[in-house]
């Protein structure tokens, strides 16, 4: 049983294009996040959500879109891609939100913009 | 802007010795502190925690933790090329009700047979 899984694993497409990646977590977590990871492996959190609320939004373009339709799901939309939008991006969730938070990451997803 | 500091490496030891990684951040404020593993082409998996001055051992793996220095370590004893991999700092603070996760940019270890 995956606790944390995110698709697609791979996501090759066009500039300007909008796309979506998905997440879910089986763990009955309250807080999950979407992190990015670039190519020289730094990994920075874009989104925290606890019970479905918005509590992190880090400096990202509002061209990504964060939905938590409830607790186990969070999913990240982004409109008009751009080449720098290459990256690794992880779906994480935690029992706990606050200075002890321990995070379980999914597989991440691939994202390739030609 | 909250920083945390890692040699990028590679950290190349022979099988069987001490690994000896390290981090440093610069929120003097900042009070728990973690290590991850990420193996190539994975996701970060949580291998420690460590909240108070002192050592925390847990099997092979020691972390050490100076909050006057602002320094974290981790310390890997008779290492196994199955321990290759990148090791990432990440520390915890709190700006106001918020609290972020900061990690560092990670360690590559190579553990050599």
């Amino acid at each position: 049983d995956t606790a944390v899984s995110q698709t697609p694993k791979y996501l090759v497409t066009q500039m300007g294009n909008d796309k979506s990646i998905k997440c879910e977590q089986n763990l009955g977590h309250d807080t999950m996040y979407w992190y990015k990871q670039d190519s020289k492996k730094f990994l920075k959190i874009m989104f925290s959500y606890n019970n479905k609320e918005l509590i992190i939004n880090e400096t990202v373009p509002n061209r990504f879109s964060p939905k938590s339709p409830d607790k186990a799901h969070l999913n990240l939309h982004i409109n008009s891609l751009e080449l720098g939008d290459s990256a690794v991006y992880f779906c994480a969730s935690s029992d706990s939100w606050g200075l002890y938070e321990k995070l379980f990451f999914g597989s991440g997803t691939q994202l390739s913009v030609l | 802007q909250k920083e945390v500091e890692q040699n990028s490496g590679p950290l190349s030891v022979p099988e069987g010795a001490i690994a000896s990684l390290n981090c440093t951040y610069s929120d003097r404020g900042s009070q728990s502190f973690f290590w991850y593993r990420q193996y190539s082409g994975k996701s970060p998996e949580l291998i420690m925690s460590i909240y108070s001055n002192g050592d925390k051992e847990d099997g092979r793996f020691t972390a050490q933790l100076n909050k006057a220095s602002q320094y974290v370590s981790l310390l890997i004893r008779d290492s196994q090329p199955s321990d290759s991999a990148t090791y990432l700092c990440a520390v915890n603070y709190s700006g106001g009700s918020n609290y972020k996760l900061t990690f560092g940019k990670g360690t590559l270890l190579t553990v050599n047979p």
